[in-house]
């Protein structure tokens, strides 16, 4: 079956750029979407498509995809930021939608 | 704006039979998108469980798809869940997510706040 792969953990300064990957055989040729979740909230999309932004997510956050490797890019990190990550597409051949094992983005 | 909220009981028992409603409100359950299911067990990751569309078809996770019921009520808005033969291993906060048929494939673009459950005796 098709497999996401995640790093565990991801650690950026205030200001500065986080990039959490999400790497999958030919992943380039699928859309992968983005989520983020906080605890005792909604997790949020905050990219879908490789790289399209939904209404109110700013212009921080972008998204990349090519290869075997998307790219979640959030630019200027806030503290606010700090959060679980998870990238998601849909596997065309058993019609399943799988999720990456996360990312912690820690705000240092 | 469409919310969904996710109820159910908070503790099951081992061998029982976990049962969930969403309730969807700021629009109607009978458009194009689907309805989805994903949960997070204790210091996992997330895990699709399955979806259902307003005419009452179905998609489920294989490893899941045994033990797996979903089902729409469209005099009440609102989607369920049930999950039979549950262990501890199902212990996880329950989300249910709208696929929006908006946008591409599979896109979850709106979620409930997800609901603990746990299993044990």
């Amino acid at each position: 079956s098709y497999v996401l792969t995640q790093p565990p953990s991801v650690s950026v300064a205030p200001g500065q750029t986080a990039r959490i990957t999400c790497g999958g055989k030919k992943i380039g040729d699928k859309s992968v979407h983005w989520y983020r979740l906080k605890p005792d909230q909604a997790p949020v999309l905050v990219v879908h498509d490789d790289s399209d932004r939904p209404s109110g997510i700013p212009e921080r956050f972008s998204g990349s995809n090519s290869g075997n490797t998307a790219t979640l890019t959030i630019s200027r990190v806030e503290a606010g930021d700090g959060a679980d990550y998870y990238c998601q597409v849909w596997d065309d051949k058993t019609d399943q939608r799988l999720f990456g094992g996360g990312t912690k983005l820690t705000v240092l | 704006q469409v919310q969904l909220q996710e109820s159910g009981p908070g503790l099951v028992k081992p061998s029982g039979t976990l049962s969930l409603s969403c309730a969807v409100s700021g629009g109607s359950i009978s458009t194009n998108d689907w309805w989805t299911w994903v949960r997070q067990p204790p210091g996992k990751g997330l895990e699709w469980i399955g979806e259902v569309y307003h005419t009452g078809s179905t998609n489920f996770n294989p490893s899941l798809k045994s033990r797996v019921t979903m089902s729409v009520d469209k005099s009440k808005n609102q989607i369920s869940l049930t999950l039979s033969s549950v262990t501890a291993a199902d212990t996880a906060i329950y989300y249910c997510a709208r696929e929006s048929a908006a946008l591409s494939l599979a896109c979850m673009d709106i979620w409930g706040k997800g609901t603990a459950v746990t299993v044990s005796s």
